[in-house]
């Protein structure tokens, strides 16, 4: 069974510029979560979609958004690079039932430097 | 709004030795507690869960936590580590029931000494 697919895994951006991150989730999952990963504030949520929904969100600002299509499969953008929004952005992917709530499974990451 | 604190974000333990991590817990509702690990250059993983029911926990590769309501902790221990342990160690509580958002701690990072 496939695990968490995320592209690209490294790139590299300058301030001002966009970026689309993509995360393909495991089969038969229907629920896909972003986090972001820095040294200096750890993980924190970025947002969650269900059956291409967003049923929840975190404290980010509207340069960070997602979506997620009808297979499953979701992209995060951001909009407007800040050098501040360097990091580790991994995705997570689960089966969204309550009685599963919290068992994700995560990606390894899309590593984004913002020169 | 629910938080963890880990205590410690560096611990080092001899190989075969105990290993502790700690965590405590705050939450206003009956809180759903995890770990997680993450070696280097990867992804988290699933080492174990609390819900409901019994309060200790046995997760992956010989882990197992104890939910302590009126310490308002969820420990992780290792009774002998291994070298394979080193990774950082993530400590989470789910926000709410019925969706998958998480808040984590700092994390611990875990070395081995042979």
């Amino acid at each position: 069974k496939a695990g968490v697919t995320q592209t690209p895994r490294y790139l590299i951006k300058t301030r001002g510029q966009q970026v689309t991150l993509s995360c393909s989730p495991i089969s038969g999952h229907r629920s896909v979560s972003w986090y972001q990963q820095t040294p200096g504030q750890g993980l924190q949520f970025l947002f969650e979609y269900f059956s291409e929904t967003q049923r929840n969100k975190g404290n980010f600002p509207g340069r960070f958004s997602g979506r997620q299509f009808s297979n499953s499969r979701s992209e995060m953008n951001v909009s407007t690079l800040e050098l501040g929004d360097s990091a580790l952005y991994l995705c997570a992917s689960s089966h969204g039932l309550a009685r599963n709530t919290g068992e994700l499974f995560f990606g390894e990451g899309s590593r984004l430097t913002v020169l | 709004a629910q938080s963890v604190t880990q205590l410690g974000s560096h611990v080092s333990v001899s190989e075969g030795a105990l290993v502790l991590l700690r965590c405590n817990y705050s939450s206003s509702v009956p809180p759903y507690l995890f770990w997680y690990v993450q070696y280097p250059n990867q992804g988290l993983q699933l080492l174990l869960k609390y819900t409901t029911g019994a309060t200790l926990v046995k997760g992956i590769n010989g882990f197992e936590a104890e939910f302590k309501k009126s310490e308002t902790s969820f420990h992780l221990t290792k009774p002998s580590a291994h070298m394979s342990d080193a990774a950082e160690y993530f400590c989470a509580v789910s926000d709410s029931f019925g969706n998958e958002k998480l808040t984590f701690g700092t994390g611990t990072r875990l070395t081995i000494i042979p």
